[in-house]
């Protein structure tokens, strides 16, 4: 059985860049969360996607954008870099969509994506 | 007022003692609990669910949930130098469009 796998691992970039992240799920889930988590905080939930369509999102803004294809992995997209998406990006599956059966099974996390923006 | 509050630490225990962690949560409609440990500079790992009022043990590991007081806690049993890591607890409510929300995290040293 897979983990969940991200790509890149480290990323630099430039304020005013766009990035895209990778992440493929764990083999059998079918859900897939995105996270930020900034130095010495937990994570914040970004958005989450089931079935190719965004099924719940957090307080973020629409220049973070997401897909999800057939193959259930997934991409993280961030327009415009600010210096304060510096952050840790986590991909988490699921077995099922969190709130859609009595209880939830919690994520699996990916190694996750280091992000500078400099 | 957080989603979710915890001690962030550093919490320090001499090994094979009990380490204990806690974290409360601010909605009452919260059904599903979570413990994780992170490793620095590494991804959340799973420890515990927990979704029933009481004691939950697995292994050395056990959860505990009181609904009513809207806390749970983590207890370690023989901590090990290896349990040292940073303890996240995560919570999910009812209906809070798919998302869990996360603690800040404790930080725990098990000192040899």
């Amino acid at each position: 059985e897979t983990g969940v796998t991200q790509s890149p691992t480290h990323l630099i970039k430039t304020r005013g860049q766009q990035v895209t992240l990778r992440c493929s799920s764990q083999s059998g889930h079918n859900t897939v969360s995105w996270y930020q988590q900034a130095l010495g905080q937990g994570p914040q939930f970004i958005f989450q996607y089931y079935r190719e369509e965004e099924n719940g999102r957090g307080n973020f803004p629409p220049r973070f954008s997401g897909l999800q294809f057939p193959n259930y992995s997934s991409e993280l997209n961030v327009n415009a870099l600010e210096l304060d998406d510096s952050a840790l990006y986590l991909c988490a599956s699921s077995r099922t969509p969190p709130g859609q059966g009595a209880f939830d099974y919690g994520y699996t996390f990916g190694s996750g994506t280091r992000l500078t923006v400099v | 007022q957080k989603e979710v509050e915890q001690n962030s630490g550093p919490l320090s225990v001499p090994e094979g003692a009990i380490a204990s962690l806690n974290c409360t949560y601010s909605d009452r409609g919260s059904q599903s609990f979570f413990w994780y440990r992170q490793y620095s500079g590494k991804s959340p790992e799973l420890i515990m669910s927990i979704y029933s009022n009481g004691d939950k043990e697995d292994g050395r590991f056990t959860a505990q949930l009181n609904k009513a007081s809207q806390y749970v806690s983590l207890l370690i049993r023989d901590s090990q130098p290896s349990d040292s890591a940073t303890y996240l607890c995560a919570v999910k409510r009812f209906f809070s469009g798919n998302q869990f929300y996360f603690g800040t995290g404790t930080s725990l040293t098990v000192i040899p």
